[in-house]
């Protein structure tokens, strides 16, 4: 199994609707997770942090099922300004050092006008 | 979050030449930053962890020699991409990590094009 695993799409979705993806995750002492956004040739900016009661800042919920080991993100009433590839991050012991952050493959998503 | 930021921006180079990229913490000081290479379409991969004051910690697979990462003070750390070949040209990016929360803030990138 992948440490971090995302389907990495697309998903094609109209403008106004709601669209959700996963990402799982392979080290159950993981603790620390993150959604990030990667827009075409930029680097990556930190969307949310996902602690384990889940949490949301507007249109965008990201919630934490340890039981299943994955993430999601949820986001509402989309818009074409959330095209864009959707990284998850998560935390994994190294034997011998800190842990260290895995980044997914990523989502890409495209909005439809 | 932490504002970081990389130079160059972009660069070409010829084959056989060395390139340096800089990444600087900006309004905090960092004593570990990370190098991450992207080809394109693929995932970050994590090739450093560069510690201040002392040894950078090279991802398996990733040669130090070639790569070499100096990280001379809490708000500068350089990758030094030596006698470059197109197989390394990519999108290069670096991050700072927030103490204790594992939070990354990643600066802009420096796309490198080997001729």
């Amino acid at each position: 199994r992948k440490e971090v695993e995302q389907d990495p799409g697309p998903f094609n979705v109209p403008e106004g609707a709601t669209v959700a993806f996963n990402c799982t995750y392979s080290n159950s002492a993981s603790q620390s997770f993150f959604w990030y956004r990667q827009d075409c040739r930029k680097e990556p900016k930190l969307l949310m942090s996902v602690y384990s009661s889940g949490n949301e800042d507007g249109r965008f919920t990201a919630q934490l099922n340890r039981a299943s080991q994955y993430i999601s993100l949820l986001i509402r009433d989309s818009k074409l300004s959330d095209s864009a590839t959707y990284l998850c991050a998560v935390n994994m012991e190294d034997e011998g050092r800190d842990d260290k952050i895995i980044f997914g493959k990523g989502t890409r998503l495209h909005i439809l006008p | 979050g932490a504002v970081v930021s990389q130079h160059p921006s972009w660069v070409i180079c010829k084959s056989g030449t060395s390139v340096k990229i800089e990444c600087r913490s900006l309004d905090f000081q960092a004593t570990t930053m990370f190098w991450y290479r992207q080809f394109p379409k693929q995932s970050l991969m994590l090739m450093a962890t560069s510690n201040e004051g002392s040894k950078a910690t090279y991802e398996q697979g990733v040669e130090k020699d070639k790569f070499l990462i100096n990280h001379a003070s809490l708000t500068l750390s350089t990758l030094t991409v030596t006698s470059a070949h197109p197989e390394d040209s990519s999108f290069y990016i670096c991050s700072v990590e927030l103490a204790g929360v594992y939070e990354q803030f990643f600066g802009p990138g420096t796309r490198l094009t080997v001729l």
